[in-house]
């Protein structure tokens, strides 16, 4: 299994609270995403990041910022989490973004806003 | 890219191969087919992909035919622990290349 270890793996939160999870691989790997997935939506990307400092818009991003100061770290952050944003999020890594490079994921962060 | 159809659930029983269905019609000549599994709970696991060759690995085998239009993804001697949801994706040759999983297909192994 790739080395992706994502923290917290469960968390409750109220309304309004700032959230962060965050992804942290052994791999060495350039590339880093985040996915949620909802039941009936699959599988959905929020952001991912291309190198340290650069990320770029997935198709779900609005109410999500992400930060990536080291090659090793990937934050998500819930600037003001809303209960639309409780989910399973999914932090995957990839050597590259050619399609013969595997994408491996994490185990998950379950996070319900209450 | 290109939009994949399997079959919404499957049964197998224990010990016998199970071959899991993936039509993607519309593929063009640079996408793979990817295929991952997903226990309940747990993070999407990577099994195998290819471009236009079978492919084989430790964990299963991936038949593709040769107008690429199908495809098989073969574990050749199912456990209770194969059980999952099984998705079968097709990946364009880009940058920022994102993963779109559809509904899969559920495989039940029964002892």
């Amino acid at each position: 299994d790739a080395g992706i270890t994502q923290s917290p793996r469960h968390k409750v939160t109220e309304t309004g609270t700032p959230v962060t999870l965050r992804c942290h691989q052994t791999e060495n790997h350039r590339y880093m995403y985040w996915y949620r997935q909802d039941p009936g939506h699959g599988l959905r990307l929020i952001h991912y990041s291309y190198g340290v400092k650069d990320t770029d818009k997935g198709e779900v991003s609005d109410g999500y910022s992400v930060s990536r100061s080291k090659t090793e770290d990937f934050l998500l952050t819930l600037e003001s989490a809303t209960s639309s944003q409780t989910s399973v999020y999914f932090c995957a890594i990839s050597e590259s973004p050619t399609a013969g490079n595997t994408i491996y994921f994490g185990e998950g962060s379950w996070l319900t806003v209450v | 890219d290109a939009k994949t159809t399997q079959p919404p659930s499957m049964d197998c029983a224990e010990g016998r191969a199970a071959n899991l269905p993936c039509n993607h019609s519309t593929i063009s000549g640079n996408e793979y087919v990817y295929w991952y599994r997903q226990i309940h709970s747990q993070g999407p696991q990577y099994i195998i992909h290819g471009l236009k060759n079978n492919e084989t690995n430790e964990m299963a085998s991936l038949i593709i035919t040769e107008d690429r239009k199908s495809s098989t993804l073969i574990l050749p001697h199912a456990t209770l622990r194969d059980t999952a949801v099984y998705y079968c994706i097709v990946r364009v040759d880009n940058a920022g290349n994102m993963l779109t999983f559809g509904g899969g297909t559920r495989l039940m192994v029964k002892p």
